[in-house]
C-alpha cells in the first residue's frame, strides 16, 4: 500500500540545523511531487514547500526561503527537508505529504509526522 | 502569502448541518479552483476530505461538501456525527508554485 515513513523525533539547539527524511513506498516515486507541511503546537498547518522528485525542482514558502532545502534520492525513494538556523518558533510537527498526480496542489497521502523541538 | 481566514471554532448538535468558511484573496481562493479541505483528529495526520473546491476523494462520506464564491470557500458537513469532531483546515493554490493554508477550525459536536 502507499506509505510515507518519516524519520524519528529530533531535539535541536537554537542555531542548529535539522534534516527530516520521508521514505515513499507503494507507488512510482518520481510520478508525484512531495509537499512539506509543519504544525506548531496549538496552531494550524503551514505549507513549507514542494519538491518534484523527477527533476528535483523545488518551490519554497517565502517565510522560510533561504533556511530550507528540499532534496531527494531516487535510488531510495526518499525526500529530505533540511531547515537551518533553527529558532524556538520552528518547534513543530513536520509532515511530508504526496501531491495528487494532477499537480493541483492537494495532498492525498500523509506521513505520520516528525516532531522537531528547538530548545536550549 | 497571508494565511487564509477561518473561524477558530464552530459547533453543532448531532444530525445538524454546519458550514466552515475560508476567506482568502483575489490572488489565491478568488483566482484558482484549487481549494482543498483536510480533517485532522488530535495527534493524527490530516486527511483529505475535499479537493478542487467540491470534489470528494473515494471513501469520503457524501455528508461533506464544498463550494466557493468569490474569495471565500466553504465546507459544509450535514447530518453531524460524533466522529466528525476534529480540526478542519482549508488550503488554496496561491500562484507561483505556492500554497497557503487557513488557520484551522475546531469543530465541536455537542
Amino acid at each position: 500500500q502507499v506509505q510515507l515513513v518519516q524519520s524519528g523525533a529530533e531535539v535541536k539547539r537554537p542555531g542548529a540545523s535539522v534534516k527530516v527524511s520521508c521514505k515513499a513506498s507503494g507507488y512510482s516515486f518520481t510520478s508525484y511531487s512531495m509537499h512539506w507541511v509543519r504544525q506548531a503546537p496549538g496552531h494550524g498547518l503551514e505549507w513549507m514547500g514542494i519538491i518534484n522528485p523527477r527533476g528535483g525542482t523545488t518551490s519554497y514558502a517565502q517565510k522560510i526561503q533561504g533556511r530550507v532545502t528540499m532534496t531527494r534520492d531516487t535510488s531510495t525513494s526518499t525526500v529530505y527537508m533540511e531547515l537551518s538556523s533553527l529558532r524556538s518558533e520552528d518547534t513543530a510537527v513536520y509532515y511530508c505529504a504526496r501531491d495528487h498526480p494532477s499537480g493541483n496542489y492537494y495532498m492525498d497521502v500523509w506521513g505520520k509526522g516528525t516532531t522537531v523541538t528547538v530548545s536550549s | 502569502q497571508s494565511a487564509l481566514t477561518q473561524p477558530a471554532s464552530v459547533s453543532g448538535s448531532p444530525g445538524q448541518s454546519i458550514t466552515i468558511s475560508c476567506t482568502g484573496a483575489s490572488s489565491d481562493v478568488g483566482s484558482y479552483n484549487v481549494v482543498s479541505w483536510y480533517q485532522q483528529h488530535p495527534g493524527k495526520a490530516p486527511k483529505l476530505m475535499i479537493y478542487e473546491v467540491s470534489k470528494r476523494p473515494s471513501g469520503v462520506s457524501n455528508r461533506f461538501s464544498g463550494s466557493k464564491s468569490g474569495n471565500t470557500a466553504s465546507l459544509t458537513i450535514s447530518g453531524l456525527q460524533a466522529e466528525d469532531e476534529a480540526d478542519y483546515h482549508c488550503s488554496s493554490y496561491a500562484g507561483s508554485s505556492t500554497l497557503v493554508f487557513g488557520g484551522g477550525t475546531k469543530l465541536t459536536v455537542l
